[in-house]
Order: C-alpha cells, then sequence, then structure tokens
C-alpha cells in the first residue's frame, strides 16, 4: 500500500541551529501539506502546495520557516535558527485533489530543540 | 473562525464495552468531516470520512455520524479492544480553506484488560 515518507523520524539539535525536514507523498498526489502538532493538541496547518505552488502559507512563521516543492513531487521544511517553542512533531500529509479528497498522513519527524 | 472541539479529553474503558467519542465544531459550512487515529509519538491514520451531504460512515467496528446543522460528530467504538487504546482525533475541511483540516485537540482513550 502506497505510504507518505518522512526522514528523519527524529531529530535533536540546539536552539539558533539549521534544521531540513524531508517528505515524499503518495505518488500522483497533487496536493503536499506540511501540519505541525504541539504535544497534547491537534495538528496545523503551516504550509500547502498544489503541484510546485504555494496555496497556504498563512500560519508559517516566514522569518524562520521555508518550505519548498520545487519538482512538484518530493519537499523540503527548514527551520533556521530554531527556537526552543519548534520543539513538535512536524507531519507531512497528501491528497490526490486537494478540495475534495482524503488526506494521507506521513509518521512524521519528532523534532526536540536543546 | 472555525473551531473543533473534542470532550473528553481522556476516556478510560473496561475491554468490550461500546463507546462514543464527541466533535464539535463552531462553522456548519463544512466540506467533509475526517476521523483519525494516533498512537503515541506516531502520525495520523485516517479512520473514516464523512462527506457533508452524508449523514454517516462505518468501517468494521466503527460509526461515525454527522449533523451539520448542529455541529456535532460521534465516533462509535463497538466491543473495544485493549489495540483500540489511542488518541482520536476529528478534523474538518471547510468549503473556502483550500483543503486544510482544522483539528480538534483530540481524545486519548485507553480500554483496559
Amino acid at each position: 500500500e502506497a505510504e507518505v515518507a518522512q526522514s528523519p523520524r527524529y531529530k535533536i539539535t540546539e536552539k539558533s541551529q539549521a534544521v531540513a525536514f524531508w517528505c515524499d507523498p503518495i505518488s500522483g498526489h497533487a496536493t503536499l501539506y506540511w501540519y505541525r502538532q504541539i504535544l497534547g493538541q491537534g495538528p496545523e496547518l503551516l504550509v500547502q502546495f498544489q503541484d510546485e505552488s504555494v496555496v497556504d502559507d498563512s500560519q508559517l512563521p516566514k522569518d524562520r520557516f521555508s518550505a519548498e516543492r520545487l519538482k512538484g513531487v518530493d519537499s523540503t521544511l527548514k527551520i533556521q535558527p530554531a527556537e526552543l517553542g519548534d520543539s513538535a512533531m512536524y507531519l507531512c500529509a497528501s491528497s490526490f485533489r486537494g478540495r475534495n479528497n482524503e488526506q494521507f498522513f506521513g509518521p512524521g519527524t519528532r523534532l526536540t530543540v536543546l | 473562525k472555525q473551531e473543533v472541539t473534542q470532550i473528553p479529553a481522556a476516556l478510560s474503558v473496561p475491554e468490550g464495552e461500546n463507546l462514543v467519542l464527541n466533535c464539535s465544531f463552531t462553522d456548519s459550512a463544512i466540506y467533509n468531516l475526517q476521523w483519525f487515529r494516533q498512537d503515541p509519538g506516531k502520525g495520523l491514520t485516517s479512520l473514516l470520512l464523512i462527506q457533508s451531504s452524508q449523514r454517516e460512515q462505518t468501517s468494521g467496528r466503527l460509526n461515525a455520524s454527522l449533523d451539520k446543522s448542529s455541529g456535532r460528530s460521534t465516533l462509535y467504538i463497538a466491543a473495544s479492544q485493549p489495540g483500540d487504546s489511542a488518541t482520536y482525533l476529528c478534523a474538518v475541511r471547510q468549503d473556502n480553506q483550500g483543503g486544510k483540516l482544522i483539528f480538534g485537540q483530540g481524545t486519548e482513550l485507553s480500554v483496559k484488560p
């Protein structure tokens, strides 16, 4: 069964360092989402791509976060510099058509900032 | 602004019991609603998706209902098992949100043997 792949699964970094997360969506899924989940809360959208274009990044802290999906397939989310409050689970999801179809989530990357 | 609330935040039941998890949302103009399961430290597994035109969906021992007009959904789990222990999240997609899901905070379920 096709799955969303994410790496790394776990990342520990020190404050002010740069970190990057990678996501490979299910083949053929044009829409890709990055969510952040703080412990004990539900996920919140950071950025949504339709193919290679950003369609929603209203909640992305653009002073330190960046995201790209250059060829409309896999995607990278970067944080520079990391802050203590960035410790969270970063989840990637994909769907066949952003508006109509079910979202499928990857296993997530657990980030700890020391 | 859409807000999604799940009550209770935590629930503990003995094995074999039937149970109901609740989800409410403030704006009834939703496109669909999805229920997820999340095991500790893991990603989300989709359980059921209900389109706004539907009243319920069933998968095995799970049944999800949707009452859009009252802003409520329930997830019914029949004959609960210890393996059902996890956090259950509901999420809504709105017509004008371009596809993003708005999540509740989840209900942490513990099924005791």
